[in-house]
């Protein structure tokens, strides 16, 4: 599996209040994902990153922005927190591979609790 | 847009076989890949089909049909440990992002 980690793993914020999320990876991976997951809608994309300084918005984009200014990290800020955005947070990465699939490899996971 | 369907939840018996169907609309597919998630855990990858046929990895595989649309993980000699959700995601045209299903919880019983 990828090397990849998030940071951190738990918060709790205040509603109003800024929120930043990091994804780290040591897999040296072109393509960046930040996905949110709820009860019964499974996956949704944030946004995604296709290089270093290379972002687009994913379906779910409103409230959130991100930056890619090195290879390995990718970061989520929630800019004015709301307790719409309570959720968990995964963030994945993908790369070149052996079938060509580029399937996407995830972090553990950061669960987000906006009261 | 572009719907994955996968049913919510199924129940199967430990040692049995149990098939999770995934449909998806066609134009523009690019691949299917098929994730396991543990409760309280991330999702991990499983397999990837893009040709028509059956992949087989263990007691895991993963069938494709393109014409119709569908897909199926089959899997054999169930284990407890196998109770977790099952993700269905496709890739269309050439990006790389996935659209993912909301996932099939599978139950398994003694």
């Amino acid at each position: 599996d990828a090397g990849i980690t998030q940071s951190p793993r738990h918060k709790v914020t205040e509603t109003g209040t800024p929120v930043t999320l990091r994804c780290h990876q040591t897999e040296n991976h072109r393509y960046m994902y930040w996905y949110r997951q709820d009860p019964g809608h499974g996956l949704r994309l944030i946004h995604y990153s296709y290089g270093v300084k290379d972002t687009d918005k994913g379906e779910v984009s409103d409230g959130y922005s991100v930056s890619r200014s090195k290879t390995e990290d990718f970061l989520l800020t929630l800019e004015s927190a709301t307790s719409s955005q309570t959720s968990v947070y995964f963030c994945a990465t993908a790369g070149k591979s052996r079938a060509s699939s580029y399937e996407q490899y995830f972090g553990p996971g950061t669960r987000l609790t906006v009261t | 847009g572009q719907n994955i369907d996968q049913p919510t939840e199924m129940t199967a018996t430990e040692g049995a076989i149990v098939q999770i169907n995934c449909t998806y609309q066609t134009s523009g597919f690019n691949g299917l890949f098929w994730y396991q998630q543990h409760a309280g855990e991330a999702p991990t990858f499983l397999s990837y089909n893009v040709l028509d046929g059956l992949e087989e990895k263990g007691r895991f595989s993963s069938f494709l049909s393109r014409s119709k649309g569908y897909s199926y993980l089959l899997l054999k000699e169930l284990q407890m440990k196998d109770s977790a959700s099952y993700l269905c995601a496709s890739r269309f045209d050439s990006n790389y992002q996935l659209i993912w299903g909301a996932g099939t919880k599978l139950i398994i019983k003694p």
